[in-house]
């Protein structure tokens, strides 16, 4: 069964670097999310992106943080300078054109030290 | 913008009981969905709802797209110790892209 896959599992940065986190969304699949959960808290939503651009952004989506599609299958999100409070788990999410669920990989886990 | 509001925030119950937890918002959605997340996963999809009214099951589950188009709620029927996770409500307005989430509810399943 496909499925969004993310890497790595688990990032340790140290404040201040910078970070990039994969994405391989289902192949055919048009729309892509990224979304953030700090440990023990519900999913907040940072970012949708189709046809090449960002269609939506929360307010959490600041200067600090891009999206890229660099290629046809890979969807990456960059926090430029990481602060303490970005810690949490990211997950990246597809889904097809419609009102069609969206499918999440599996997370990375970034901690900022 | 949008205002989800998902109770209970947990549940402990004994195994075999039935469950029921919901979903408000502030404004009207076109998608509700219901998602489960076991502790280290992403949310895995259980039912999704598409239409005012509409009514689907998922094996034990059952969740409802409510009249208004700013409710849902979500039942589990004789519960097994397997359900234990943190269920969450998702809904999508019309002509609006991102997916918004509840907080969540804690089920604790006791055998």
């Amino acid at each position: 069964e496909p499925e969004v896959t993310q890497t790595p599992s688990h990032q340790v940065t140290q404040m201040g670097q910078e970070v990039i986190l994969r994405c391989v969304p289902i192949s055919n699949h048009l729309y892509f999310y990224w979304y953030r959960q700090i440990l023990g808290q519900k999913v907040e939503f940072l970012v949708s992106f189709y046809n090449n651009e960002i269609s939506e952004k929360s307010e959490i989506f600041d200067d600090q943080f891009s999206v890229e599609r660099p290629d046809g299958s890979n969807f990456t999100l960059k926090i430029r300078s990481t602060k303490l409070e970005d810690s949490a788990m990211y997950f990246c999410a597809s889904r097809d054109r419609g009102y069609t669920e969206a499918f999440f990989g599996q997370g990375t886990r970034l901690t900022v030290v | 913008g949008q205002q989800l509001n998902q109770s209970p925030q947990s549940m402990f119950i004994q195994e075999g009981e039935d469950v029921s937890m919901n979903c408000t918002s502030s404004s009207i959605f076109n998608t509700w969905l219901w998602y489960k997340q076991d502790p280290g996963e992403g949310p895995v999809l259980l039912i999704a709802l598409y239409k005012a009214g509409e009514l689907t099951s998922n094996g034990r589950l059952t969740a409802q797209f409510g009249i208004t188009r700013k409710d849902s709620f979500l039942n589990i029927s004789a519960s097994i110790p397997s359900d234990v996770g943190i269920y969450f409500c998702a809904g999508r307005e019309d002509n609006n892209n991102d997916m918004r989430f509840g907080a969540g509810t804690r089920l604790t399943v006791k055998p």
